[in-house]
C-alpha cells in the first residue's frame, strides 16, 4: 500500500466553483505536507505547503490538515480552466524526501 | 525569479551507455534533490545533498551516482543504462532551513534505446 493515497480522478468541476482534492498518508510520523501542480510533461509546481493542524490559505487555495484522521486537503475557489493539471500530495515523514501521491487528474470546464 | 536550471533537457542515449545530468539550485539554496518520474508515474526520490554531504538515500540504483560541488551544483551520474531507466528527471532545491519546500526545475527526459 502505498504511503500517500489520492484519487486518480479524474475531478470534473464547472468554471468558477470550487474544487476539492483530498489525500491520505498512512505515517503518523509525517510532519510535513504539500501540494503540488503538474502539468503534463512539466515540473511539479509547489503552490502550498502547511505543517500544523487547520486551515492555511493563499489567494485561491486554501490547504486543510487534520492529523489526528491523518488526512490533508486543498481547495481550489473560483476554478479557472487554466487550473486544469494533475494535483500531487507530497509528505515528508523522516530525512529529505518527499514521498508523493500518485495525483489526482483535475478537469475545470469552461 | 531565478529557478532550477538543469542541463541536458533532453538526453538520448544507447543501452549500456552513460550518462550525465547536470543541475544548479536556486541561488543560497544548499540542498539539491533527483527525482525519477517514469510515464504516469509519481515523482520517486532518489538521492540529496546537504553542503556537499548526502543527505538522504532513496530508491537510487547502484549503477547511479550523484554528487555536490563547491558551488552546490550537483551532477547526477547514471552507468549501464537500461531501457527502464527513460524517464523524466528532476532536480529540486531548497532553503536548509526551510522544512523540505523543494521547487523542482523543468527536468531531463532521458530516452534510453
Amino acid at each position: 500500500q502505498k504511503e500517500v493515497e489520492q484519487n486518480s480522478g479524474p475531478l470534473s468541476v464547472p468554471e468558477g466553483a470550487i474544487a476539492s482534492l483530498n489525500c491520505t498518508y498512512s505515517d503518523r510520523g509525517s510532519q510535513s505536507f504539500f501540494w503540488y501542480r503538474q502539468y503534463s510533461g512539466k515540473s511539479p509546481e509547489l503552490i502550498m505547503s502547511i505543517y500544523s493542524n487547520g486551515d492555511k490559505e493563499d489567494g485561491r487555495f486554501t490547504a486543510q490538515l487534520n492529523k489526528a484522521s491523518q488526512y490533508v486537503s486543498l481547495l481550489i475557489r473560483d476554478s479557472q480552466p487554466s487550473d486544469s493539471a494533475t494535483y500531487l500530495c507530497a509528505v515528508n515523514t523522516e530525512g529529505y524526501a518527499l514521498n508523493f501521491g500518485k495525483g489526482t487528474s483535475l478537469l475545470v470546464t469552461p | 525569479a531565478a529557478g532550477v536550471i538543469q542541463s541536458p533537457r533532453h538526453l538520448i542515449k544507447e543501452k549500456r551507455e552513460t550518462a550525465t545530468l547536470k543541475c544548479y539550485p536556486i541561488p543560497r539554496h544548499d540542498t539539491v534533490y533527483w527525482y525519477q518520474q517514469g510515464p504516469g508515474q509519481d515523482p520517486q526520490f532518489l538521492i540529496s545533498f546537504y553542503e556537499k554531504m548526502q543527505s538522504d538515500k532513496g530508491s537510487i540504483p547502484d549503477r547511479f551516482s550523484a554528487q555536490q560541488f563547491s558551488d552546490y551544483h550537483s551532477e547526477l551520474n547514471m552507468s549501464s543504462l537500461e531501457l527502464g531507466d527513460s524517464a523524466l528527471y528532476f532536480c529540486a532545491s531548497s532553503l536548509s532551513g526551510q522544512p523540505y519546500e523543494q521547487y523542482f526545475g523543468p527536468g531531463t527526459r532521458l530516452t534510453v534505446t
